[in-house]
């Protein structure tokens, strides 16, 4: 079963624009993280987000978590060309190393 | 090595063929992944294997599917009498021991496998 779902399926915007995309999840998590897919192959860890913390960035990156509501958006601000891609949320089962429950991904395309 | 590698990077069967999927992980990782991913869609869990433990197969969809690992090295994931819906992009992923605090996951390239 998808634990994680991301909303927007798909968003386009232009060069410079920020893209935001949210992720809902059904239940209890130790961390959520962010991952990033280029043409349908292996992925790219972005960010990890543990449950007590609320705000994350990584350069160009912001993650927030909102374990009340069970969701969790990624902002890329001043999008690029080259930040095309499609981008997961992933949640563990809440017991460490356990393997991620992925949502079906968030399709971004920049246009320069 | 660098990364997380597997192979064939594309495979093309016939239904009803066998295949095996091979997937190195990062040295020092003891903990490996199996993911299915179809088109358009997300990942699905296939199976996971931890150190020595038992490995967890709660995701593989059939008996036709398997897996075994070496040791902390090497893994190969085997269909048997494969289908047409086993075309997808396998993947496999690495990461260091288990703690509480979670673990990145390393990602292959995938396998891409169509079956005829």
């Amino acid at each position: 079963s998808q634990q994680g779902e991301e909303d927007p399926q798909a968003l386009s915007i232009q060069e410079g624009e920020n893209a935001t995309m949210n992720c809902s999840y059904k239940t209890s998590i130790n961390n959520l993280q962010w991952y990033r897919q280029n043409s349908g192959r292996g992925l790219v860890h972005l960010i990890l987000i543990r449950s007590n913390e609320r705000e994350k960035h990584s350069g160009r990156l912001r993650v927030t978590l909102d374990t009340s509501k069970k969701s969790s958006s990624l902002l890329i601000t001043a999008s690029r060309a080259a930040d095309t891609a499609s981008y997961f949320c992933a949640t563990d089962r809440g017991s460490g190393n356990t393997p991620l429950v992925f949502g079906k991904g968030t399709r971004l395309s920049v246009i320069a | 090595g660098a990364g997380v590698s597997q192979s064939p990077s594309n495979k093309v069967t016939e239904k009803g063929k066998d295949v095996e999927l091979r997937c190195d992980p990062i040295s020092g990782h003891t903990a490996l992944y199996w993911y299915r991913q179809r088109l358009g869609q997300g990942l699905e869990f296939l199976i996971y294997f931890q150190g020595n433990s038992a490995p967890d197969k709660s995701g593989l969809p059939s008996d036709r599917f398997s897996a075994e690992r070496t040791g902390e090295s090497v893994s190969t994931l085997t269909i048997q009498r494969t289908q047409q819906e086993d075309s997808a992009v396998y993947l496999c992923a690495s990461s260091l021991r288990a703690t509480l605090l979670g673990n990145e996951q390393f990602f292959g390239p995938g396998t891409r496998l169509t079956v005829l």
